[in-house]
C-alpha cells in the first residue's frame, strides 16, 4: 500500500524537551516537505527538500530542524527553542515541481 | 517571495447556488498553481492544478496572470463539496510549496 505515513499520531512532551516527529514515503517521491497547520493560518512551511542529503527553511524555520538521509524518509526535530510548538504537523512528499503533493495524515503535538 | 492570499475565511452557501472562492497570489516568475481540499476527517488532496486545465467534481480553476489570480468555481454547489479550500503556488527552480490560509466552504441544504 503506497502513500506517506506521519507517526505517532498524537505526541505529548514536556516543555523543554526536543521531540522528534517522523515522515517516511514509499511513493519514490523527490521532494519532502513540513507544515504545520494553525487554526486560521492554514498551511505554513517549515522545512523542504529536493533530493537527499539536501533541505530548505521555509518560512517558519526558527527551533525545527530536520534530515533527509534517505529518500524515504524526511524527520521533524521540534526543540525546545520553538516557542510555540503545540501545533498539528503535516508531512507531505511530490515527485516533481509542480506535480501533485501527497500528504500524511498528521501529526498532533501537544506541549505541557 | 511568494505568497498565496484567500481573501475568504468562511464561505456559505446554499445547494445548488454557483460558489467562488478567491485566491490571488504574488510571484515574478511563472507560477504553478493549485487548489487542494481537506474533507472533514481526511486527508488533504489535490482538487486540481492550472497546467491540467481540467474540472473536477464540476470545479475549475483559470489562471488569470494580469490580476495574479486562480479562482475556483463551480455553477452549482453540492452538500458534499463542504470542506477546507487551500490555494497553493510552486514557482522557481525550487520545489517549495505554498499554501494560502484556506477558505472553509460550507454548502447548506
Amino acid at each position: 500500500d503506497g502513500g506517506i505515513t506521519q507517526s505517532p499520531k498524537y505526541l505529548f512532551r514536556k516543555e523543554g524537551q526536543n521531540v522528534t516527529l517522523s515522515c517516511e514515503q514509499n511513493l519514490n517521491h523527490d521532494a519532502m516537505y513540513w507544515y504545520r497547520q494553525d487554526p486560521g493560518q492554514g498551511l505554513r512551511l517549515i522545512y523542504y527538500s529536493q533530493i537527499v542529503n539536501d533541505f530548505q527553511k521555509g518560512d517558519i524555520a526558527e527551533g525545527y530542524s530536520v534530515s533527509r538521509e534517505k529518500k524515504e524518509s524526511f524527520p521533524l526535530t521540534v526543540t525546545s527553542a520553538q516557542k510555540n510548538p503545540t501545533a498539528f504537523y503535516l508531512c507531505a512528499s511530490s515527485q516533481v515541481r509542480g506535480t501533485e503533493a501527497f500528504f500524511g495524515q498528521g501529526t498532533r503535538l501537544t506541549v505541557v | 517571495a511568494q505568497r498565496v492570499t484567500q481573501p475568504e475565511k468562511l464561505l456559505s452557501v446554499f445547494k445548488g447556488a454557483p460558489v467562488e472562492l478567491k485566491c490571488n497570489y504574488s510571484y515574478s516568475g511563472s507560477p504553478e498553481l493549485f487548489w487542494y481540499v481537506q474533507y472533514s476527517r481526511q486527508r488533504l488532496q489535490l482538487l486540481l492544478r492550472h497546467i491540467s486545465r481540467e474540472s473536477i467534481k464540476g470545479f475549475t480553476a483559470d489562471l488569470n496572470k494580469g490580476e495574479t489570480s486562480f479562482h475556483l468555481k463551480k455553477p452549482f454547489a453540492q452538500e458534499e463539496d463542504s470542506a477546507m479550500y487551500y490555494c497553493a503556488l510552486s514557482g522557481g527552480s525550487n520545489y517549495k510549496l505554498t499554501f494560502g490560509k484556506g477558505t472553509l466552504l460550507t454548502v447548506n441544504p
